[in-house]
């Protein structure tokens, strides 16, 4: 069963760094989300692709995040000059048009 | 602005009793609602959903209820089983961005 995959799982990194998450989408789906969550919430929406073409971005993606798909396949999501408030979790999603959307495991990510 | 009300953090429920999920809406162009279930470490799992133009889904043991002039959702689980342990979002969508509640803890007992 090939699900959504996320890479990696955990990252822990320094206030400043730059990070860069990947996510796989499950094969036949066209359109791949980004949500992220804090403790305590529900996951919140970044943004979402249908094929390569980015077609909403959430006000929460300040400008430090960029997130992109260039084939239509695979997606990754990278934040610069982390911050201890992007400390989350960074949930990906896949579906087909108008279908449910499938999520994978997400990748933890602590900003010290 | 949370669009999207889960009131109880957390419901305890006997094992083969009936548990009731509540969830609360403010946005009346929200054409779509779903229930995710999550088990910790993982990500959030489709349960059951409903189009705003019915008012009830059944999939095997889990219905949905949308009553769309209270603005309000609930799931119910019968029997409930000690695997049902799990957090539940509600979500609410118009359009591809799914907006989610804060998540209700449902918690089986044997």
């Amino acid at each position: 069963d090939t699900g959504v995959s996320q890479d990696p799982r955990h990252k822990i990194t320094k206030r400043g760094q730059n990070v860069t998450f990947r996510c796989d989408p499950i094969s036949e789906h066209n359109r791949l989300y980004w949500y992220r969550q804090t403790l305590g919430q529900g996951p919140e929406f970044l943004t979402y692709f249908q094929n390569e073409a980015q077609l909403e971005k959430s006000r929460l993606l300040s400008d430090r995040f960029s997130a992109e798909r260039p084939k239509g396949s695979f997606s990754t999501l990278e934040i610069q000059r982390t911050e201890q408030g992007d400390s989350a979790m960074y949930l990906c999603a896949s579906s087909h048009p108008a279908g449910e959307q499938f999520f994978g495991p997400g990748t933890r990510l602590t900003v010290l | 602005d949370q669009q999207v009300k889960q009131n109880s953090p957390s419901l305890s429920v006997q094992e083969g009793r009936i548990s009731i999920l509540n969830c609360d809406y403010t946005n009346s162009m929200f054409d779509y609602f779903l229930w995710y279930k999550k088990y910790p470490a993982e990500g959030p799992t489709f349960l059951i959903s409903i189009s705003s133009i019915k008012d009830k889904n059944e999939d095997g043991r889990f219905t949905v209820f949308l009553n769309k002039s209270a603005k309000h959702l609930s799931l119910h689980i019968v029997p409930s089983q000690p695997g049902d342990s799990a957090v539940y979002f509600c979500a609410a969508s118009v359009g591809e961005k799914l907006t989610f509640g804060t998540g209700t803890r449902l918690t089986i007992i044997p």
